[in-house]
């Protein structure tokens, strides 16, 4: 029973390129969160999603962020245009409906230079 | 908004119990959390408790919750050298506390 897989662990992206991170979630689980964890700071959330649905999109920056769940696939949360102070590591989590306890996978670390 | 605050370091020797704390400003969270993660890991979650229960106990781990005062601690007891990692408290699904520095000497 494979836990929360992200991928890539590790991304380097040069300042203007994009960034694209995978979250495959646990099996039966059909919501997924992103959260970001600056460094020396805790996680912040950033996004909810459904299969094919936003929820709540409340922590996500207005522009360059978005993020996506479709009905096959992995979510995607992509990153348009990259700043040095996107620097962090992005963790997504997955829950299946109707439970309150999210599962949370390894993270990607993402370093623009 | 709300806020989830916890002190940012602490130190036990191997053996001892360890009690990490954490203070959070709302209060309709149904669930409130402890996660652990260790060096270049995700977040593992050790614990969490119903927002109606005012302990949890399972095996070393007892969470203390005090809805009076808005507090949650989490104890360890017989604290070993591979408890030290960083503990984030969390309210409800999408708040979390800046994580605690678990450190156990040998």
């Amino acid at each position: 029973n494979a836990g929360v897989m992200q991928n890539p662990r590790h991304l380097v992206r040069r300042r203007g390129q994009e960034a694209r991170l995978r979250c495959s979630p646990m099996k039966g689980h059909s919501h997924v969160y992103w959260y970001r964890q600056l460094p020396e700071e805790g996680l912040k959330f950033m996004v909810y999603l459904q299969k094919e649905n936003i929820i709540d999109e409340s922590g996500m920056p207005k522009e360059r962020f978005s993020a996506e769940f479709p009905k096959e696939g992995p979510s995607i949360l992509r990153i348009q245009q990259v700043v040095r102070g996107d620097s962090a590591a992005y963790f997504c989590a997955s829950s299946p409906p109707g439970l309150a306890s999210q599962y949370f996978g390894p993270g990607t670390r993402l370093t623009v230079t | 908004g709300e806020d989830v605050e916890q002190s940012l370091f602490l130190s036990v020797r191997e053996g001892d119990s360890s009690v990490i704390n954490c203070t959070y400003t709302d209060s309709s969270s149904t669930y409130l959390y402890w996660y652990k993660q260790e060096p270049g890991a995700g977040l593992q979650l050790l614990t969490y408790i119903f927002s109606n229960m005012d302990m949890k106990q399972d095996q070393r781990l007892t969470v203390l919750l005090n809805k009076k005062d808005k507090h949650l601690s989490l104890r360890i007891a017989d604290t070993q050298t591979g408890d030290s990692a960083i503990y984030f408290c969390a309210g409800g699904e999408q708040v979390f506390g800046a994580g605690t520095i678990l450190r156990v000497k040998s």
